[in-house]
């Protein structure tokens, strides 16, 4: 495997179900991010990881969890959802640190149906 | 107010014609860096290139250009010689600061490029 991977990429749950997602890079990478892209809305930063500690949290509410248990690896856990949580979630991840020019790189995302 | 303004909701190209992707950003930080990238009907955001506050010359990655204008604030994409392959949501994006807790890439809405033969 190379670059960004997540699963799963499709998923359908309900408003009561509980799900994980899961992202892994094999770049090397110190920072890793999710983002939420919504039909017709630029994409929203949810939340950064830094060398495994949490850096920023977007005002995101309580029933999406993430959790980095390594540098390599980054779950967004999620618990009753709304249905206008549907979206595609998209994780990133770069070099970490200060410079303007880190450059992130995507996964192939996951898209959420709510129901 | 939006820190990334892209203009074209859509725009059309033919096959091996070159296409301009309008791009405007504000921000006070002296230190910055531009990005786009690409998302076909996959889902997956591909990098295509960067330019930083300082370069004096514009970005270059082979088709792909970046006129950089620093005094108008805009960073438009220029994708030359359009293949079929190109057709997809294009995304510019920029990073502000240089403070070690300032991870934000701040997107704009996109535009849709569609080529056709």
């Amino acid at each position: 495997e190379t670059g960004v991977t997540q699963t799963p990429r499709h998923l359908v749950m309900g408003m009561t179900n509980k799900k994980s997602l899961k992202c892994e890079q094999h770049l090397g990478h110190n920072a890793m991010y999710w983002y939420k892209q919504s039909a017709k809305k630029p994409l929203e930063l949810m939340f950064v990881y830094n060398f495994k500690e949490q850096t920023e949290n977007n005002s995101v509410p309580s029933r999406f969890s993430p959790e980095c248990p390594n540098s390599s690896h980054l779950f967004l856990h999620l618990h009753t959802l709304q249905p206008e949580d549907s979206a595609l979630y998209l994780c990133a991840s770069s070099q970490g640190g200060a410079a303007p020019l880190e450059t992130q790189y995507f996964g192939p995302g996951t898209r959420l149906l709510v129901l | 107010a939006q820190k990334i303004t892209q203009t074209q909701p859509g725009m059309f190209v033919q096959e091996k014609e070159a296409v301009t992707l309008d791009c405007t950003y504000d921000t006070s930080d002296q230190s910055y860096g531009l990005f786009w990238y690409k998302q076909p009907s996959s889902g997956e955001m591909i990098f295509l290139i960067y330019q930083g506050s300082y370069d004096e010359q514009n970005a270059t990655e082979g088709r792909y250009s970046l006129n950089f204008q620093k005094a108008r604030k805009s960073a438009n994409l220029v994708i030359s010689a359009s293949q079929l392959g190109d057709s997809a949501m294009y995304f510019c994006a920029m990073r502000e600061g240089l403070s070690y807790n300032t991870d934000k890439l701040i997107f704009g809405t996109g535009t849709r490029l569609q080529v056709f033969p």
